[in-house]
């Protein structure tokens, strides 16, 4: 168990509403980054962050925005949920730095946009 | 273009039966690394096994080895004696060190094992 704790498990929200998600990670790792996961997809990187205040962009960035003040701790906001914001959002961390080579993967999240 | 493709959407594989699972993928950073994850039906993301670009042996997880051939971007995961505890998603990483330590993911391949 990697100490990862994904919040909330299961969401449903309407369209144009803000939508936060929590990240909290008890291991200290460097790196955190959110995922999402849809059908025929894969998972694509929607944010990553490097360190405190120290985040940039992936492959599916629009509309989502994110900060980690902490270590322990990485937020995904969407601002104005859309349908299309519909998915399996997965946090993860790593700590190369420490050797560490592999992702370590919280639970995910069930988003669901009305 | 894609950084990783796994051109296998869906397998079936008799229980007992070994099955390969393909993946290739595409850098020019000397530097990377290689993963395959297991995701079974109820969600999770589940490491199974590693292969950096620089390792002269293939890698080897109980059941799981990776099939690493550098010249052709390839690492195919090899599952032996499969399960029906196999059945499951399989997502091939790879992550290269020049991008700021991201993580590239196929699109998967679902496995069946057959009683």
């Amino acid at each position: 168990d990697a100490g990862i704790t994904q919040s909330p498990r299961h969401k449903v929200t309407e369209t144009g509403t803000p939508v936060t998600l929590r990240c909290h990670q008890t291991e200290n790792h460097r790196y955190m980054y959110w995922y999402r996961q849809d059908p025929g997809h894969g998972l694509r990187l929607i944010h990553y962050s490097y360190g405190v205040k120290d985040t940039d962009k992936g492959e599916v960035s629009d509309g989502y925005s994110v900060s980690r003040s902490k270590t322990e701790d990485f937020l995904l906001t969407l601002e104005s949920a859309t349908s299309s914001q519909t998915s399996v959002y997965f946090c993860a961390i790593s700590d190369p730095d420490r050797g560490g080579e592999k992702l370590f993967f919280g639970s995910g999240t069930q988003l669901s946009v009305l | 273009a894609q950084k990783i493709t796994q051109t296998q959407p869906g397998m079936f594989v008799q229980e007992k039966e070994a099955v390969t699972l393909d993946c290739t993928y595409d850098t020019s950073d000397p530097s990377y690394g290689l993963f395959w994850y297991k995701q079974p039906s109820s969600g999770e993301m589940i490491f199974l096994i590693y292969q950096g670009s620089y390792d002269q042996q293939n890698a080897t997880e109980g059941r799981y080895s990776l099939n690493f051939q550098k010249a052709r971007k390839s690492a195919n995961l090899v599952i032996s004696a499969s399960q029906l505890g196999d059945s499951a998603m399989y997502f091939c990483a790879m992550r290269e060190g020049r991008t700021g330590n991201q993580f590239y993911f196929g699109t998967g391949t679902s496995l069946t094992v057959i009683p």
